[in-house]
């Protein structure tokens, strides 16, 4: 079992580019969801995707976006890339039923 | 709105002692999950024990153990026998029931972290 995946571990982007992360779910998981985590913090909750469909939002401002494709693995894009977007992205998975989510090692994003 | 507050910013503990690493949370609700989550600097989240509100026992996953005092909102984690492996970044986190919301509210409410060093 591969757990969760995360795509790319590294990024370096420059101020008012775009970039798109990637998350592959634990097998057998349908439900995944973002986590941005700057330097010294907690992890903050951005959004949730089940059945290809956003289900619940952090309070992130609309340039922060995903999508969850058939197979359930999803991206998060951020447009208009900011210093301050500079963090860790996490991904974790889940089923429906289940209490607990497995998380990725997640994407460390740098905005030069 | 729903909070977490560990206000242990770092702790050390020797190998082999014990240690216990402080949380507290604020809810109106009275089903809901709390979490530790470690943090290694793999920068990966490892589930290391949860707790189900409406279950009075204290949860214990081998030398890890949680002290859950619903009244006062408090969830603390023990870690015994403390290994070198145990060094990194400790998170409590809270969680809504699934049972509310029809299932949809499932995000994590997070601490801000104790960073847990172990001497040799």
């Amino acid at each position: 079992d591969a757990g969760v995946t995360q795509s790319p571990t590294h990024l370096i982007k420059t101020r008012g580019q775009q970039v798109t992360l990637r998350c592959s779910p634990k097998s057998g998981h349908d439900t995944v969801s973002w986590y941005q985590q700057a330097l010294g913090q907690g992890p903050q909750f951005i959004f949730q995707y089940y059945e290809e469909e956003e289900r619940q939002r952090g309070n992130f401002p609309d340039r922060f976006s995903g999508h969850q494709f058939p197979n359930y693995s999803s991206e998060l894009n951020v447009n208009a890339l900011l210093l301050g977007d500079s963090a860790l992205y996490l991904c974790a998975s889940s089923t429906r039923s289940a209490t607990e989510a497995f998380f990725g090692q997640g994407t460390r994003l740098t905005v030069v | 709105a729903q909070t977490v507050t560990q206000s242990q910013p770092e702790m050390s503990v020797q190998e082999a002692e014990t240690v216990t690493l402080s949380c507290t949370y604020d809810t109106s609700e009275s089903d809901y999950y709390l979490f530790w989550y470690k943090q290694p600097p793999s920068r990966q989240m490892i589930l290391v024990i949860r707790q189900e509100a409406y279950k009075q026992q204290n949860a214990t996953e081998n030398r890890f153990s949680v002290n859950f005092q619903k009244a006062a909102k408090s969830f603390s984690l023990k870690i015994s026998d403390s290994q070198l492996g145990d060094a990194a970044m400790y998170f409590c986190a809270y969680r809504q029931s699934s049972l509310l919301n029809a299932g949809n509210n499932r995000k994590l409410i997070w601490g801000l972290g104790t960073s847990l060093a172990v001497n040799p």
